[in-house]
């Protein structure tokens, strides 16, 4: 039984239509996290949160847009997808408080952006 | 901000061989240290971590010891396996940044059987 789940695995999208990207997790944890993975650069932060209603800017929040509205499930929205948006993004959730702060890491979205 | 450098963008190496990944680290406070590792086709899965200076953090033949003086964490192990082909990030999580965890640019690593 994952314990982060994220939908959907695969999404084309056309530039300037409306994305949003879906995380769900089951293991109690107040942080969650969305980033995007590109050769060369890593995982980098794009938004987070430490709770229900609240998110948090990253280090590259410029076009996206954040949302979480339970402790489950917390979302990314593409108000006006670009090509450059293209990219694998994995969503994290994760215990504050503690002093490692480990990540569970769903399994990825791969959206193309034409 | 915080950050993590990673200098091998790619590694090649055949079974038995030797294995290490640079990591260097810039914090402004005293983060904790990671190692993650990623299959193909999954999300990154904690490989270990280390919290506090010398601290050697270890799993499945892995190893890194935390260097508060030359902020490094540098991933080794003796005799690495075909098995072991994975994508591999350092990271680090620091208080004073929300505990917010930042990633290195990540190491390919290929093993020739």
């Amino acid at each position: 039984e994952a314990a982060v789940t994220q939908s959907p695995r695969n999404k084309v999208a056309v530039t300037g239509g409306k994305v949003t990207l879906s995380c769900n997790q089951t293991n109690n944890h107040n942080n969650m996290y969305w980033y995007r993975q590109d050769t060369g650069h890593g995982l980098r932060l794009i938004h987070y949160s430490y709770g229900a209603g609240s998110t948090e800017k990253g280090d590259i929040p410029d076009g996206y847009k954040a949302s979480r509205p339970s402790q489950e499930n917390f979302s990314l929205i593409l108000e006006l997808a670009t090509p450059s948006q293209t990219s694998v993004y994995f969503c994290a959730s994760g215990e504050p408080g503690q002093d490692y702060a480990e990540q569970f890491f769903g399994p990825g979205t791969r959206l193309t952006v034409l | 901000g915080d950050s993590v450098t990673q200098t091998e963008g790619q590694v090649a190496l055949s079974e038995e061989d030797f294995l290490t990944i640079h990591c260097n680290y810039s914090a402004s406070g005293y983060p904790t240290l990671f190692w993650y590792v990623q299959y193909p086709g999954e999300g990154p899965q904690l490989l270990f971590r280390a919290s506090r200076d010398k601290e050697k953090g270890s799993s499945r033949g892995f190893e890194a010891t935390y260097d508060k003086g030359t902020t490094s964490f540098h991933l080794r192990k003796a005799s690495v396996q075909e098995s072991d082909s994975a994508v591999y990030y350092c990271a680090l999580s620091d208080r004073g940044n929300n505990n917010a965890p930042r990633f290195g640019a990540g190491t390919k690593l290929s093993v020739k059987p």
